[in-house]
């Protein structure tokens, strides 16, 4: 069975500086990956996602992630982070032919000034 | 184009009562999924619906269930309540299946009494 395992349940960090995410998934078929961001009391939004091909994703709001399939990792960064960016980051996964996406527990990213 | 919108936001029932939330997905998107958003359980997957027709659905209790109806729009129930029910139950929807961008709508936030 697929599963979702975000290392980090918080992360602070200082305006400005990097931050990388973290995200491991097991699955013993095809998987596509995906990140989402949820702000308080918001829904959740797309970052990023990965279906196939390149292995380095750029999603919005200047977020990338790197698909590693030997290590099974999703791990999503950013070089400069902004106050803004604080929210929950939610790692998923959906396996290929499935009908349902598997969510990570959730990091919360706390950028400090 | 609107987004997906979920009624209502907000909602207080008690114990034993039933309930039905409703979402209304983007237009042209035919897949919607259901799911429950608790602080001790994170994001769980509830139910998946396309062209009416549930085609996954995650390890809930009998007493959650959902439709849809021929213009995607869905609803789903939640039937003798319990005090565990309390959670934002998020309503996703996306063009054809889980591999598409899924869009969600800012939930419903369900309390229990």
């Amino acid at each position: 069975a697929q599963s979702v395992t975000q290392l980090d349940s918080q992360v602070p960090v200082f305006e400005e500086a990097p931050v990388e995410l973290r995200c491991n998934y097991s699955s013993s078929v095809s998987v596509y990956l995906f990140w989402y961001v949820q702000y308080p009391n918001q829904g959740l939004q797309l970052l990023l996602k990965y279906l196939s091909g390149s292995t380095l994703v750029k999603g919005i709001n200047g977020f990338e992630a790197e698909f590693n399939k030997s290590q099974t990792s999703f791990h999503l960064r950013k070089p400069s982070v902004h106050i803004s960016d604080t929210a929950e980051y939610f790692c998923a996964v959906s396996e290929d032919g499935g009908f349902k996406t598997i969510f990570g527990a959730g990091t919360r990213l706390f950028v400090k000034a | 184009k609107a987004g997906v919108t979920q009624t209502p936001r907000y909602l207080i029932k008690t114990r034993g009562q039933q309930v039905t939330l409703s979402c209304s997905p983007i237009s042209g998107h035919r897949s919607v999924s259901w799911y429950q958003q608790t602080p001790g359980q994170g994001l769980q997957f509830l139910f998946e619906y396309f062209s009416e027709t549930q085609r996954n659905k995650g390890n809930f209790p009998g007493r959650f269930s959902g439709r849809q109806f021929s213009n995607s729009r869905s609803e789903m129930n939640v039937s003798t309540l319990e005090l565990g029910d309390s959670a934002l139950y998020l309503c996703a929807s996306s063009q054809a299946g889980l591999v598409d961008i899924q869009y969600f709508g800012a939930g419903t936030r369900l309390s229990v009494l």
